[in-house]
């Protein structure tokens, strides 16, 4: 049982390229979350996916692009990456919005822009 | 600012005794709180959670409670174990509602 994983794990880049992350969950769960993790500001949310072609943004949503093609699939863009982007960034998902059903989070990817 | 906030940022704790993490949130409306857990180098895993009809609920070693009127959360670790390491985060939310506001953190260390 995979559940949810993420790729890279592990990413540098420049002020100014293009990035994308990538979340696959093999539970086949509604809702998918982007969060960035920075110290001292605990998980904030980028944006969210209530089904395959829905997406909402969440409070720090610039700078982001998302899609969701397909269920299992959420994958995060940096469409012009910038130093403040710098960052570690956890995809979830949840069988339905809001408790209680439970966010399972992936193990996260580390983000440095230079 | 930030809805939910923790007392402490860091915590000490001799292996063996209890731990005692504090939370505070300010949006009265929120009626759905959950601690997680997270490791280094991992994502955030789900402990337990309280809804705002209850002031108490146990788990395994694990024990939220719930002030309403102070607007006030704890989690209390029984008998600290090495593998309770981590960084503890408090998150409020409402009943069907997506969104979790997450506090900063509590790093929880272990003495041996």
């Amino acid at each position: 049982d995979a559940g949810i994983t993420q790729s890279p794990r592990y990413k540098i880049t420049e002020t100014g390229r293009q990035v994308t992350l990538m979340c696959h969950q093999t539970w086949s769960h509604s809702y998918m979350f982007w969060y960035r993790q920075d110290l001292g500001h605990g998980l904030r949310l980028i944006y969210y996916s209530a089904a395959a072609d829905i997406t909402d943004k969440g409070e720090v949503s610039d700078g982001y692009v998302v899609s969701r093609s397909k269920t299992e699939n959420f994958p995060l863009t940096l469409e012009s990456a910038t130093r403040s982007q710098t960052s570690v960034y956890f995809c979830a998902s949840s069988l339905a919005g809001g408790p209680p059903n439970e966010q399972f989070f992936g193990p996260g990817t580390r983000l440095t822009v230079l | 600012g930030e809805s939910v906030g923790l007392h402490l940022p860091t915590l000490s704790v001799q292996e063996g005794d209890n731990s005692i993490i504090n939370c505070a949130y300010s949006n009265s409306a929120s009626d759905y709180f959950i601690w997680y857990k997270q490791e280094s180098g991992k994502g955030p895993q789900f402990i337990i959670d309280i809804r705002s009809n209850m002031d108490k609920r146990q788990g395994q070693r694990v024990t939220v409670l719930l002030n309403k009127t102070v607007k006030h959360l704890s989690l209390q670790i029984a008998a600290t174990q090495p593998g309770d390491s981590a960084v503890y985060f408090c998150a409020e939310t409402m009943t069907n509602d997506y969104k979790l506001s997450f506090g900063a953190g509590t790093t929880v260390t272990v003495r041996a």
